[in-house]
């Protein structure tokens, strides 16, 4: 199947700072991609799609000025946790959609906020 | 209920054993996955199937899809240790944004 890369796969930063995440479609592009983020023993809940070249789309209850998506390249998304709290410690997931409609995902960013 | 609901929510069975996970949901779909999470790793795709198709197959995994009930059942033969994982179905909506529901999951222990 297809590969999507995320960077880094760990991440420790203190409140209040900013943390940026990439994901990468290595062997496709990917004119659509998805952020999840994933608590403990859950499943997975979508935050946003991110569209290469138009701003991205926010689930409702998530805020798009704490959670910025930049979508650069048909192959690049990146999220960045902006002044994070405790709270924002989680499972982030990206995933990359094929032009048949198939969703890969990368392996996954666990953020620590202490 | 939400969309993509499973059941069991968990299950465990001895090697060699089959594995049958079932899944609901509520609202048109252009088509269902099923993907596998091993714990605190990425999801690994599995297989799609598409709303006009009933059955699918890949490797010991077998899909099918009911679309007059919403459900969709996973099975895997002939169970091995490495099996072991939780699985989530997802739905697309059939507005084609390519956005996916999940369900809550099934986990799954294959005792060797």
């Amino acid at each position: 199947g297809a590969v999507v890369s995320q960077h880094p796969s760990r991440v420790i930063c203190k409140s209040g700072t900013s943390v940026k995440i990439e994901c990468r479609s290595l062997d496709f592009q990917a004119t659509t991609m998805f952020w999840y983020r994933q608590f403990p023993k859950k499943s997975l809940m979508l935050m946003a799609t991110s569209n290469e070249g138009s701003k991205a789309t926010y689930e409702q209850g998530v805020e798009k000025d704490k959670f910025l998506i930049n979508h650069a390249s048909l192959t690049l998304s990146t999220l960045t946790v902006t002044s994070a709290h405790p709270e924002d410690s989680s499972f982030y997931i990206c995933s990359a959609r094929t032009s048949v409609g198939e969703q890969y995902f990368g392996p996954g960013t666990r953020l620590t906020v202490t | 209920s939400q969309q993509g609901e499973e059941d069991p929510q968990a299950l465990s069975i001895q090697e060699g054993e089959n594995a049958t996970m079932n899944c609901s949901y509520k609202t048109s779909i252009n088509n269902l996955q099923w993907y596998r999470q091993n714990s605190g790793r990425g999801l690994v795709h599995l297989i799609l199937i598409r709303s006009n198709e009933r059955e699918k197959h890949s490797g010991r995994l077998r899909v099918t899809l009911d679309t007059s009930k919403k459900s969709s059942s996973l099975l895997i033969t002939a169970s091995r240790a490495a099996d072991t994982a939780s699985y989530f179905c997802a739905t697309d909506d059939s507005g084609n944004t390519g956005k996916l529901i999940f369900g809550q999951g099934t986990t799954l222990q294959v005792k060797p």
